[in-house]
């Protein structure tokens, strides 16, 4: 079983649309959640994180947490075309040496049409 | 300021031929990854260096795939007799060495390796 499972999509939907992005998790140990963007040829970016259950607000942006479920979800309120990307979830587990080892899940690829 | 600085962002190479991917990380930060990301997946871990020494490599899929950082800085990452299964896009992140919640990867955008 993966650590992090997500629906690779592709999902379209129009300008303005409310996004929901959803993830899975394995181990009910993990603490530390993220959302990561990333554009066609491009690096990932860190969007967002959160390290308890509970919704977490960030502009348009707002990330849940789950942990009874192992559940982690990303909104996208009035969604615009530059939001057109990949959205990668990730869970983030620190080692025993001091450096963090973190775990992507597939990505979903979405995009916004004007 | 700069970010991390992967070259070359495109490589071609044949089959069984032996190529190196650069890393250069944000300056001051002491932790480096390496991790792969193959077409339609997200990245995969591959190798991390705090300063010089690896210190975790379990990442690397076999003994062809070998990384240096010699002075704590930038980072090489080796392969030999490339195969076409190693067709990949090679991210380097980088980061600051604590604990703390602001030390998220910072990415590169990639060295996109295609083994012909």
């Amino acid at each position: 079983q993966k650590e992090v499972e997500q629906d690779p999509g592709p999902l379209s939907v129009p300008e303005g649309a409310i996004v929901s992005l959803n993830c899975t998790y394995s181990n009910s140990a993990f603490q530390y959640f993220m959302w990561y963007r990333q554009y066609s040829r491009k690096g990932p970016e860190l969007l967002m994180y959160t390290y308890s259950s509970g919704n977490k607000e960030d502009g348009r942006f707002t990330a849940q947490v789950d942990k009874s479920s192992k559940y982690i979800s990303l909104f996208i309120r009035d969604s615009q075309p530059s939001d057109s990307a990949t959205y990668l979830c990730a869970i983030r587990v620190w080692r025993s040496g001091g450096y963090q080892k973190v775990t992507f899940g597939t990505g979903t690829k979405l995009q916004v049409i004007p | 300021g700069a970010g991390v600085s992967q070259t070359p962002s495109n490589k071609v190479t044949e089959k069984g031929k032996y190529v190196e991917l650069r890393c250069d990380p944000i300056s001051g930060h002491t932790a480096l990854y390496w991790y792969r990301q193959s077409l339609g997946q997200g990245p995969e871990f591959l190798i991390y260096f705090q300063g010089t020494g690896a210190a975790d490599d379990s990442g690397l899929p076999n003994d062809r795939f070998f990384a240096v950082r010699p002075e704590g800085s930038v980072s090489t990452l080796k392969i030999q007799r490339t195969e076409r299964g190693d067709s990949a896009v090679y991210l380097c992140a980088s980061s600051l060495s604590d604990r703390g919640a602001d030390s998220p990867l910072h990415f590169g955008n990639g060295t996109r390796l295609t083994v012909t």
